[in-house]
């Protein structure tokens, strides 16, 4: 069981939008950043998002974070067939002092 | 080009103990925390533990804890895993990554990683 807690998967149309939840507490999402991951099977993660809303260089700007309160959303617009992948959420635990991800978001292109 | 690589993985028995290692090139390793992720088959990321730029302050899961040692070595730019003890839930790919920030609350924030290495522990 993930602290935090995402859907297992979303799915939708090409050039359509999804939404990805992320929900924890005020031990982790509530007081610290959180970071968005993509990954496909049988490559490196890659971080999409990190403190909340901000992507590193070379990540599109169909890739949008956002968080409040104790749970942060990660949106997908203008959806492509490359962007099938799972996705994950990160933060930091307060209470344990350590790395928590939510269980993994499987997104599919209808 | 900033590249992370690990090594070490391979097949172990139950109870058994295996090294890993992370070799960094291209970015200055002594300068930022590093950690260890794994992903079980089937299952999504679990981080495992990190480690300080300087090497002085450690964190592990849970599950982890007490068996694995994270540990580094500045001047040759080598972060490694020590593991023992392993048992069956430990099987899984091990990834090296790069945190961006020096602060532990900036360890979820991992923006290089390595491709993965390979641990199953069967008998």
């Amino acid at each position: 069981q993930s602290v935090l807690t995402q859907p297992p998967s979303v799915s939708a149309a090409p050039g359509q939008m999804v939404t990805i939840s992320c929900s924890g507490s005020s031990s982790n999402i509530g007081n610290n950043y959180v970071s968005w991951y993509q990954h496909l099977p049988g490559t490196a993660p890659k971080l999409l998002i990190y403190e909340n809303n901000k992507r590193p260089s070379g990540i599109p700007d169909r890739f949008s974070g956002s968080k409040s309160g104790t749970s942060a959303t990660l949106d997908i617009t203008g959806l492509q067939t490359g962007d099938e992948a799972d996705y994950y959420c990160g933060t930091w635990e307060n209470s344990l002092s350590l790395v928590v991800f939510g269980g993994g978001t499987k997104v599919t292109v209808l | 080009e900033v590249h992370l690589l690990e090594s070490g993985g391979g097949l172990v028995q139950p109870g058994g103990s295996l090294r890993l290692s992370c070799a960094a090139s291209g970015f200055s390793f002594s300068g930022y925390a590093m950690t260890w992720v794994r992903q079980a088959p089937g299952k999504g990321l679990q981080w495992v533990s990190a480690i300080s730029a300087s090497g002085s302050d450690t964190y592990y899961a849970d599950s982890v804890k007490g068996r694995f040692t994270i540990s580094r070595d500045n001047s040759k730019n080598t972060l490694s895993l020590h593991m023992k003890s392993l048992r069956a839930e430990d099987t899984a790919v091990y990834f090296c990554a790069k945190a961006t920030g020096l602060h532990p609350k900036y360890y979820h924030s991992m923006d290089v990683w390595g491709k993965g290495t390979t641990v199953t522990v069967s008998s």
